[in-house]
């Protein structure tokens, strides 16, 4: 059981909007720190999506997009694409600065 | 280019030790932490720990802390994984990833399959 919770998947149709949430608790997202979201494709490596919340690495198509508010998290995927189909994962911190990983997003591109 | 270069795939069986590597190249090694992340079969991605490859400061998660351990030599830009005694349950991928402060692990290294199997 993951600290950081998120939905065990997602799914849209091409070009619909999707969104993953995040949710952790005042020990975590809550006491401030930043979450990130990261993209696995299958049998690949994960690869950074979103850092510091809302901003997108270079090279990150702007239909990726984040957002924080009080203990939760969210991604939102705009223009679905076949491409997008893939596991994704928020990330943050607690208080002893361990890492967290959400349970990860299976998401499907129908 | 920035990159982390992880050793290959093992095979171990179980109670033996094992280390892997990730080199860093491309940019100051001592500038950015390395963290070791685990994906067992089918599953989603752990968190195990960091490094500061500075003065090899660490931080444990509290689920590997004693049962792995993360060092590095900073001479040859290098972080490690150490297991003493292997289990089966440690049979995954691990991945090291460079940690950019508030901007998240920016660079993976293309992970290792660790399989102990007797």
């Amino acid at each position: 059981q993951s600290v950081l919770t998120q939905p065990p998947s997602v799914s849209g149709a091409p070009g619909q909007r999707v969104t993953i949430s995040c949710t952790g608790s005042s020990s975590n997202i809550g006491a401030g720190y930043d979450v990130h979201w990261y993209q696995q494709l299958p049998g690949t490596a994960p690869k950074l999506l979103i850092y510091g919340n809302s901003n997108r690495p270079s090279g990150v198509p702007d239909r990726f997009s984040g957002s924080k508010s009080g203990t939760s998290a969210s991604l939102a995927i705009t223009g679905l694409q076949a491409e997008d189909e893939a596991d994704y994962y928020c990330q943050s911190y607690d208080s002893s600065l361990s890492g967290l990983f959400g349970g990860g997003t299976k998401l499907t591109v129908l | 280019e920035v990159q982390l270069v992880q050793s290959g795939a093992e095979v171990k069986k179980p109670g033996e030790s094992l280390r892997i590597s990730c080199k860093g190249s491309g940019y100051s090694f001592t500038s950015y932490w390395i963290s070791w992340v685990r994906q067992m079969p089918g599953k989603g991605l752990e968190w195990m720990g960091r490094i500061d490859p500075s003065d090899s400061y660490t931080n444990y998660s509290p689920s590997f802390q004693g049962h792995v351990t993360i060092s590095a030599d900073k001479s040859i830009s290098t972080a490690y994984l150490q297991w003493s005694s292997l289990k089966a349950s440690d049979t995954a991928m691990y991945y090291c990833a460079k940690i950019q402060p508030t901007r998240g692990m920016d660079v993976w290294g293309q992970g290792t399959t660790v399989t102990v199997s007797s």
